[in-house]
């Protein structure tokens, strides 16, 4: 059965540094999300991409952060100037749209010092 | 803003029995509710959803109950097994064509042997 996989699988970075964060989505699957779970807390929506732009993001999603899909398969999350409280598990997420059902992938642990 | 909420962080059960899961939400516009298992440094895994129309849902040993005039839902696993110990989240999704889900916090399910 396919899979959501994303890379790093952890990721550590210094506070003020750029991190991006890669997934490949399932392949029949249109639209894309990221989410995250800061430490025990909740999964917290972050951003959608369909068509190819952001359909909807949450508040937690200003502008340091940043989404694209450049080559139709790859989908990045990218983080401009990360920060200690960016420390979360980022999941990528697809869905074919046909349903609400979304599938996540394993997620990457960004650690920010 | 806790529009879902799992209320008992924790449910241990005997392999075997029914093992119950709760979940209230508060925003009357959500109409559809989704049920995730989490294991450790694991993305969430679909489990069974139930659209707002209907008042339960039902696959192999897994069953969701909604009762839409008191916002709740339930997932009932009979019978238990130790394999089904992990993190269940329940999420919501609104009925504006956005897609995001909005999580519960989760209720850790343990199941003994």
């Amino acid at each position: 059965e396919p899979e959501v996989t994303q890379t790093p699988s952890h990721q550590v970075t210094q506070m003020g540094q750029e991190v991006i964060l890669r997934c490949v989505p399932i392949s029949n699957h249109l639209y894309f999300y990221w989410y995250r779970q800061i430490l025990g807390q909740k999964v917290e929506f972050l951003v959608s991409f369909y068509n190819n732009e952001i359909s909807e993001k949450s508040e937690i999603f200003d502008d340091q952060f940043s989404v694209e899909r450049p080559d139709g398969s790859n989908f990045t999350l990218k983080i401009r100037s990360t920060k200690l409280e960016d420390s979360a598990m980022y999941f990528c997420v697809g869905g074919t749209g046909g349903s609400y059902e979304q599938y996540f992938g394993p997620g990457t642990r960004l650690t920010v010092t | 803003d806790q529009q879902v909420k799992q209320n008992s962080p924790s449910l241990s059960v005997q392999e075997g029995r029914i093992s119950i899961l709760n979940c209230d939400y508060t925003n009357s516009m959500f109409d559809y509710f989704l049920w995730y298992k989490k294991y450790p440094a694991e993305g969430p895994t679909f489990l069974i959803s139930i659209s707002s129309i209907k008042d339960k849902n039902e696959d192999g040993r897994f069953t969701v109950f909604l009762n839409k005039s008191a916002k709740h839902l339930s997932l009932h696993i009979v019978p238990s097994q130790p394999g089904d110990s992990a993190v269940y989240f329940c999420a919501a999704s609104l009925d504006t064509g956005r897609r995001a889900l909005t999580f519960g916090s989760g209720t850790r399910l343990q199941v003994q042997p």
